[in-house]
């Protein structure tokens, strides 16, 4: 099974501030990477697909990058509505796999 | 509106079974891949079930492959996932979500509680 681990897997930031979310998997996954927000309350949303696609709706500070086994999500400037924590998925393979989730807490 | 309604979560003893249900709506059911996703107590996703969008062709990761299996009702656009020899660990969330490739819709989960 392919691992995938995330890091930080918490971290504190402030409003307007750019974070990037690591994940990274035990064996490259080509690409085959998404990126998905869970608020509390439980609501999942995707928010990146296929590595750097941002999905309909999302807003444009969120971007995604990486190949082979690396991969990383920036927000460019974050607001409050972006605290939440954060799971990549990779479907290169099965079985599918998520990390283990980064909480992003504001300071 | 894409929307997706799970139901059918409970508390259950070890060794039990019970049937989850997803209501889909606004959207062609039949047209997608649909998935079981659940979220243990820990926070922690873990992919459960895929089911192709006809029904044909199903997987499972092995931690759950013999002991559920997941179907489709295209004519009335459910999903459901037939748990059964329940244990402790499969206490969580379960959430059905729609696919094309990555999961772009998520219901808002029902409660599975596996206890004595």
């Amino acid at each position: 099974d392919i691992q995938m681990i995330q890091s930080p897997s918490s971290m504190f930031a402030s409003l307007g501030d750019r974070v990037s979310l690591s994940c990274r998997a035990s064996q490259g996954i080509r690409g085959n990477l998404d990126w998905y927000q869970q608020k509390p309350g439980g609501t999942i949303k995707l928010l990146i697909y296929s590595t750097s696609n941002l999905n309909s709706g999302v807003p444009s500070r969120f971007s995604g990058s990486g190949s082979g086994s690396d991969y990383s999500l920036t927000i460019s400037s974050l607001e409050s509505e972006d605290f939440a924590d954060y799971y990549c998925l990779q479907r290169n393979a099965y079985p599918y796999t998520f990390g283990g989730g980064t909480k992003l807490e504001i300071k | 509106e894409v929307q997706l309604v799970e139901s059918g979560g409970g508390l259950v003893k070890p060794g039990g079974s019970l049937k989850l249900s997803c209501a889909a709506s606004g959207f062609t059911f039949s047209d997608y891949y649909m998935y079981w996703v659940r979220q243990t107590p820990e926070k922690r996703l873990e992919w459960v079930a895929t089911i192709s969008d006809g029904g044909s062709y199903t997987y499972y990761p092995d931690s759950v492959k013999g002991r559920f299996t997941i179907s489709r009702d295209n004519a009335k656009n459910n999903l459901y996932l037939q748990m059964s020899s329940l244990k402790s660990e499969d206490t969580a969330m379960y959430y059905c979500a729609r696919g094309v490739g990555p999961f772009d819709y998520w219901g808002q989960g029902t409660t599975l509680t596996v206890s004595s």
